[in-house]
């Protein structure tokens, strides 16, 4: 079946950088755009970006643009999401989520989540 | 950016009533728009895409509707575990901004 597995938690210090992987199974990974939503504690969905993992294209939200870097290895049906110079109000659940198609679209299948947190 | 707002932010209603949360954006998305049930500490599940597709496996009380900039979830019985919070989605074009939310309590 599809799945998206995610790395574990982690705890960061401000200033420092993270990266999240996203492993895909159970379909054509380079197929698919993976997507990253985040989720503040006690906060709404936020959504971050895409990769198109094919081509390696991306597309940041405003907010995120020049701070989050999203990358793949097809090799390994592996997506990354790497957030630099954190701040504590980084501090969030990151999703990795996709869907049957290109671009932006409804996530029918989500990743269990990576607890980042960012404390001195 | 189109913005998306929900409302109302929380909503609490007794088992078997009808209930509706609205999602308004703020500007045409056409029918690009989903609704996603997350209940705590679990990962959002897609319950309705294209405005008004009930996805597979998603009971058949939920049921959405509107086009353009005016969008409704509607649960026609409410359940006891339909306790959770309510998203909408655009993804007409980037970004795939979401409402901020409408939590559902039971009364």
């Amino acid at each position: 079946q599809v799945q998206l597995i995610q790395s574990g938690a982690e705890v960061k210090k401000p200033g420092a950088s993270v990266k999240v992987s996203c492993k895909a199974s159970g379909y054509t990974f380079t197929g698919y755009y993976i997507h990253w939503v985040r989720q503040a504690p006690g906060q709404g969905l936020e959504w971050m970006g895409w990769i198109n993992p094919n081509s390696g294209g991306t597309n940041y939200a405003q907010k995120f643009q020049g701070r989050a870097t999203m990358t793949r290895d097809t090799s390994i049906s592996t997506a990354y999401m790497e957030l630099s110079r954190l701040r504590s109000d980084d501090t969030a659940v990151y999703y990795c989520a996709s869907y049957y198609g290109s671009g932006l679209g409804a996530f029918d299948f989500w990743g269990q989540g990576t607890l980042i947190t960012v404390s001195s | 950016d189109i913005q998306m707002t929900q409302s109302p932010s929380s909503l609490s209603a007794s088992v078997g009533d009808r209930v509706t949360i609205a999602c308004r954006a703020s500007q045409g998305i056409s029918n690009y728009l989903a609704w996603y049930q997350q209940k705590p500490g679990k990962v959002p599940k897609l319950l309705i895409y294209a405005a008004s597709t009930l996805q597979s496996g998603v009971p058949s009380r939920f049921s959405g509707s509107g086009s353009g900039t005016d969008f409704t979830l509607t649960i026609s019985s409410l359940q006891p575990e339909d306790v959770a919070t309510y998203y909408c989605q655009k993804y007409n074009s980037a970004p795939g901004t979401f409402g901020q939310g409408t939590r559902l309590e039971i009364k």
